[in-house]
């Protein structure tokens, strides 16, 4: 099983619409979870953070986190056409070891 | 507040010569990252430093790859020599701790 695995895509979805984005984890003392967009050609940008159980909502972006069931996953609302961009899912394990590990990503794709 | 300095922004080589990649981290980020994208996949942690120490270079190809960081602030990341296998995005990130990472602009190395 990979250690940060993510759904490949591509996903398309209307302007407007709700884009639900899912990534699952196996290293379960992972602690730290972070979303990051990448446009093409550009470098990956940090968007959401969240390091505790429940949703942490910023503007139109909301992350979910399930310990227990190894799961995290961003909400687009009202996804725009240039929210079109890969989006990657990073883990972080605490402690010595610390490394951050990134899922293959999915790339989102916004129709006007 | 300035964000990661990374350059040569492109790089073009052939197989068997040598090449180095620069990197500044942003300022007070004691944590210093290099990464290697290859396309379709997300980032692979080559090497992480903690000040001037290197914390975890398990993933590095230390036949053909070196970094150092030798007074805590920049660092250089080179390959010698060259494989054609090595063509990739070169990013560097930084951190104030072991959580939010950011990303400099990345080096496009193609080795022909």
């Amino acid at each position: 099983q990979k250690e940060v695995e993510q759904n490949s895509g591509p996903l398309s979805v209307p302007e407007g619409a709700i884009a639900s984005l899912n990534c699952t984890y196996s290293d379960r003392v992972s602690q730290s979870f972070f979303w990051y967009r990448q446009y093409s050609g550009k470098s990956p940008e940090l968007i959401m953070s969240i390091y505790s159980n429940g949703d942490k909502e910023d503007g139109r972006f909301t992350a979910q986190l399930n310990k227990a069931s190894q799961y995290v996953s961003l909400l687009i609302r009202d996804s725009q056409p240039s929210d079109s961009a890969t989006y990657l899912c990073a883990v972080n394990r605490e402690g010595a070891n610390s490394k951050l590990t990134f899922g293959k990503g999915i790339t989102l794709s916004v129709r006007p | 507040e300035a964000g990661v300095a990374q350059s040569p922004r492109y790089k073009i080589i052939e197989k068997r010569q040598s090449v180095a990649f620069w990197c500044n981290p942003i300022s007070g980020h004691a944590t210093l990252y290099w990464y290697q994208q290859i396309l379709g996949q997300g980032p692979k942690l080559l090497i992480q430093f903690q000040n001037n120490g290197v914390v975890d270079d398990s993933q590095l190809p230390k036949d053909r790859f070196s970094a150092e960081r030798l007074k805590g602030v920049d660092s250089t990341l080179k390959i010698q020599p060259a494989k054609l296998e090595d063509s990739a995005v070169y990013l560097c990130a930084s951190s104030r701790g072991n959580n939010e990472q950011f990303f400099g602009p990345g080096t496009r190395l193609t080795v022909l």
